[in-house]
């Protein structure tokens, strides 16, 4: 059992399609992250939320779409993805700057 | 230049051995270092943290710290097949990246029976 859930576990999508990844933690953490992970990649930092703040932003297309509406939610947005999208998408959550707890992930697959 | 780095290894140790896994960063300022295990297909699984020089002990895991030369290192004592493993270093950013949680790409740990 964990304190950072994500759901749904895996999606199937098409490059046309909008779909949303959830979220949730039962810590009582104040900060939220999304991390992307590919093959043979290094686990690749999307966003981060403090205090539902939005305080980094990676680069990130803007085919994906954070949205934190409080400090136990953060969501992924996803519209128009690309079949290179296709990864693990991992969330966390910290108190503050320190440790980062993961959650599941969410299996990603752009078809 | 990569921000943290590790050798990807992989590095293949008996069981009951001592397993040396490093970790050298760029940021000089940062001050938060964590060692992560991942299992194949799943989430990372916090291990260690540590936040001054020297040794932090945890039953079988030691991870060192040494900011002086940007280096963090985690030995995992009598090693197990259990412990057969993808194993991140993670290094927090400073100043106003200090939300910034940066990893390396890992390094792929066998224990051999």
């Amino acid at each position: 059992e964990t304190g950072v859930t994500q759901t749904p576990r895996h999606l199937v999508m098409g490059m046309t399609n909008k779909k949303s990844l959830k979220c949730e933690q039962h810590l009582g953490h104040n900060a939220m992250y999304w991390y992307k992970q590919s093959a043979k990649k290094p686990l690749e930092l999307m966003f981060v939320y403090s205090l539902e703040e939005r305080v980094e932003n990676n680069s990130v297309p803007s085919r994906f779409s954070p949205e934190c509406p409080n400090s136990s939610h953060l969501f992924l947005h996803l519209h128009t993805l690309q079949p290179e999208d296709s990864a693990l998408y991992l969330c966390a959550s910290s108190q503050g700057q320190g440790e980062a707890f993961f959650g599941q992930g969410t299996r990603l697959t752009v078809v | 230049q990569k921000e943290v780095e590790q050798n990807s290894g992989p590095l293949s140790v008996p069981e009951g051995a001592i397993a040396s896994l490093n970790c050298t960063y760029s940021d000089r300022g940062s001050q938060s270092f964590f060692w992560y295990r991942q299992y194949s297909g799943k989430s990372p699984e916090l291990i260690m943290s540590i936040y001054s020089n020297g040794d932090k002990e945890d039953g079988r895991f030691t991870a060192q710290l040494n900011k002086a030369s940007q280096y963090v290192s985690l030995l995992i004592r009598d090693s197990q097949p259990s412990d057969s493993a993808t194993y991140l270093c993670a290094v927090r950013g400073s100043g106003g990246s200090n939300y910034k949680l940066t990893f390396g790409k890992g390094t792929l740990l066998t224990v051999n029976p």
